[in-house]
């Protein structure tokens, strides 16, 4: 199974901030991977797929990079809105891993 | 618009049994694979099962390996997770989704709860 490791676990930061959070792949998934955001009691909701194309809707602050086995999500200038829980996820097979998630926080 | 709505959740003994269910609207549900997912309180997101479009490619978590199995009907654009022996580390909100590249569908979650 592909295992996906995120980081960090979690981070503070402050509105207007530019914050960055990594996955790695334990093995190569080529662009196979999404990047999602979940607040509490919601579902989560897709920002990036296919490692760096912006979903439909979403703010053009939020970017996604990388290839292969190392992916990056930025928030470019944080808003209220942001402070929410990050995750990566990997579908490069029917086995869909997640990773461990980031908790962004208002510092 | 696409709706995947999830039911069947509740309060369960361990070592009891639960089927969800999840309807789908808005897609054409059979040519999509599919996939459960669950997130304990507190807690990460986790795969559970997933599910080629013709019921093929079945596959699940070692953690629920032998006691859940996964199932469609694509006349009833609907799919099912049948739970066994079920255990308190088992509750969570459970999810359908269905993840593609250019497709990503959630449904709301139904939480089961494994207590005595």
């Amino acid at each position: 199974d592909i295992q996906m490791t995120q980081s960090p676990s979690s981070l503070s930061a402050s509105v207007g901030d530019r914050v960055t959070i990594t996955c790695r792949a334990s093995q190569d998934i080529g662009n196979d991977l999404g990047w999602y955001q979940q607040k509490p009691g919601k579902a989560p909701k897709r920002l990036i797929y296919a490692a760096s194309t912006l979903q439909s809707g979403v703010p053009s602050r939020f970017s996604g990079s990388g290839t292969g086995t190392e992916f990056t999500l930025t928030i470019s200038s944080l808003q209220p809105e942001d402070f929410a829980t990050y995750f990566c996820l990997q579908h490069t097979s029917y086995l869909i891993t997640f990773g461990q998630g980031t908790r962004l926080d208002i510092k | 618009e696409v709706q995947l709505v999830e039911s069947g959740g509740g309060l369960v003994k361990p070592g009891g049994s639960l089927r969800l269910s999840c309807e789908a609207s808005g897609f054409t549900f059979s040519i999509y694979s599919m996939n459960w997912v669950r997130q304990a309180p507190g807690k990460g997101l986790e795969w559970v099962a997933s599910i080629g479009s013709a019921s093929d490619h079945i596959y699940y978590a070692d953690s629920v390996k032998g006691r859940f199995t996964i199932s469609r009907d694509n006349a009833k654009n609907s799919l099912y997770l049948h739970m066994n022996s079920l255990r308190a580390g088992d509750t969570a909100v459970y999810y359908c989704a269905s993840v593609r590249a250019t497709d990503d569908f959630w449904g709301q979650g139904t939480l089961v709860s494994v207590s005595s």
